[in-house]
């Protein structure tokens, strides 16, 4: 069956410090994977996606920056934190083609 | 561009039923999905529609008619666990998700 990681699960980072939040997915190959940001009690904001290694759309131009260096493995990073940065960052995968959208457990960042 | 809209809130008493309306605005798209989640959690897949009508599993059932732009979510015998956020999202093969801001559900006693 298929499986979802993130981590951590929770981080508290000082503004201007640097990020990586990893998410990885076992039991399947060449999955589309995507990150999201949700601020507390909104909606899901998409910030990258990608298709095949190497492969990042960037939904939303700001001081994050996505990679993606094997198949199965997303990695968003920041070099530099700001507060507005501060919310609940949810990793998720679909089978290539397909509708159903898979959550991961997501990990709670916040910036003072 | 592409847009849902559903309500921010919505009540219901507990046994009762109660329906999650979504409206939206896109070109091309595939189908309909629904997401549930828990305050604290991840969104967890409920219900997909890609041809028009009604899908049901179990007390969740979902419709969708193209023509109208519309489609809901029915939950039956509310339970307080099913208090939680519900989304909406268009689905279009490869492209990603684009997700509505979410209604969330309050069940009472």
């Amino acid at each position: 069956s298929q499986t979802i990681h993130q981590w951590p699960a929770t981080l508290v980072q000082p503004v201007g410090s640097p990020l990586s939040l990893e998410c990885t997915v076992e039991g399947t190959s060449n999955p589309n994977l995507y990150w999201y940001r949700q601020a507390a009690g909104r909606g899901l904001q998409l910030l990258f996606y990608s298709v095949g290694i190497g492969q990042i759309s960037s939904e939303v131009p700001q001081n994050l920056s996505a990679s993606r260096p094997q198949d199965r493995q997303f990695i968003l990073s920041s070099k530099k934190l700001l507060l507005s940065d501060s919310g609940f960052y949810l990793c998720a995968w679909t089978p290539p083609g397909k509708e159903t959208q898979y959550f991961g457990p997501g990990t709670r960042l916040l910036v003072l | 561009g592409q847009s849902l809209e559903q309500p921010s809130e919505v009540t219901a008493v507990e046994g009762a039923i109660v329906q999650i309306n979504c409206t939206y605005q896109t070109s091309g798209f595939y189908g309909l999905s629904w997401y549930q989640q828990h305050d604290g959690g991840a969104p967890t897949f409920l219900s997909y529609n890609g041809l028009d009508g009604l899908e049901e599993t179990g007390r969740f059932s979902s419709f969708l008619s193209r023509s109208d732009s519309y489609g809901y979510l029915l939950l039956q015998e509310l339970q307080m666990k099913d208090s939680a956020s519900y989304f909406c999202a268009l689905t279009s093969g490869n492209t990603p998700l684009v997700f509505g801001k979410g209604t969330r559900l309050s069940v009472i006693a």
